[in-house]
């Protein structure tokens, strides 16, 4: 069971644009969403994350928006540059238990055109 | 610091071999991951180790098992290939969140 969908698989943006990519959870106990971008070649590393007692969380040119009622997150890159060109990856874990288990979404590949 | 550090790089096996792949890490972390990483499937989680002295089964185990042979170090052996274990596998770990990565092992078995 995929328990985090992630949308869409790649994407195509213009320098400068924003890139938006979606996520939605199914388990309510999921109280830790963080995003992963990964570079070819590389391990996922840590963008931004966000828990769900707010509804976003900024840094930089990288926005975390989160809907707790739709169970929904999605992750913003404003001003979108080609060094952002990767693969990202939503997930979520719960704090029960404190296993720190991440559930991933399935990844979007970003291509930022100069 | 190192962080997390996966060895072998790459590998290539036949079917029916053996193999272990190493991890360690250097940030004094509590608990390790190993994840496969297939193409449109993103990371599934194969075994973890809350604790030094504990293993438990994630998401994808079959096939695998784990030795968490010290705090540092959590390896993964593949005790009979098969071609559906070809991917790239990551070893993460973590004190709280979130979650360090190493930079894979490619395993390609024919």
């Amino acid at each position: 069971q995929q328990q985090v969908k992630q949308s869409p698989q790649s994407l195509i943006v213009q320098k400068g644009g924003i890139s938006i990519i979606n996520c939605a959870y199914e388990n309510t106990a999921f109280d830790y969403f963080p995003w992963y971008q990964q570079f070819p070649g590389k391990g996922p590393a840590l963008l931004i994350a966000i828990r769900p007692d707010v509804s976003e969380k900024k840094e930089g040119r990288f926005t975390i928006s989160f809907n707790k009622s739709a169970k929904q997150f999605s992750l913003h890159i404003m001003d979108s540059q080609p060094g952002d060109s990767a693969t990202y990856f939503c997930a979520a874990s719960k704090r029960s238990g404190n296993t720190g288990k991440l559930i991933f979404g399935q990844g979007t590949t970003l291509q930022v055109k100069p | 610091n190192a962080g997390v550090t996966q060895t072998p790089k790459f590998q290539v096996l036949k079917t029916g071999q053996s193999m272990t792949l190493q991890c360690a890490q250097d940030m004094n972390h509590n608990s390790m991951y190993w994840y496969r990483q297939d193409p449109g499937m993103g990371l599934r989680l194969i075994y973890y180790s809350a604790s030094e002295g504990t293993t438990d089964k994630g998401e994808v185990p079959n096939g695998y098992n784990v030795s968490r042979l010290n705090k540092r170090e959590f390896s993964l052996r593949l005790e009979s290939a098969a071609p559906s274990q070809t991917s790239v596998y990551f070893c993460a770990s973590r004190a709280n969140q979130p979650q360090h990565f190493g930079d894979g092992t490619r395993l390609s078995i024919l």
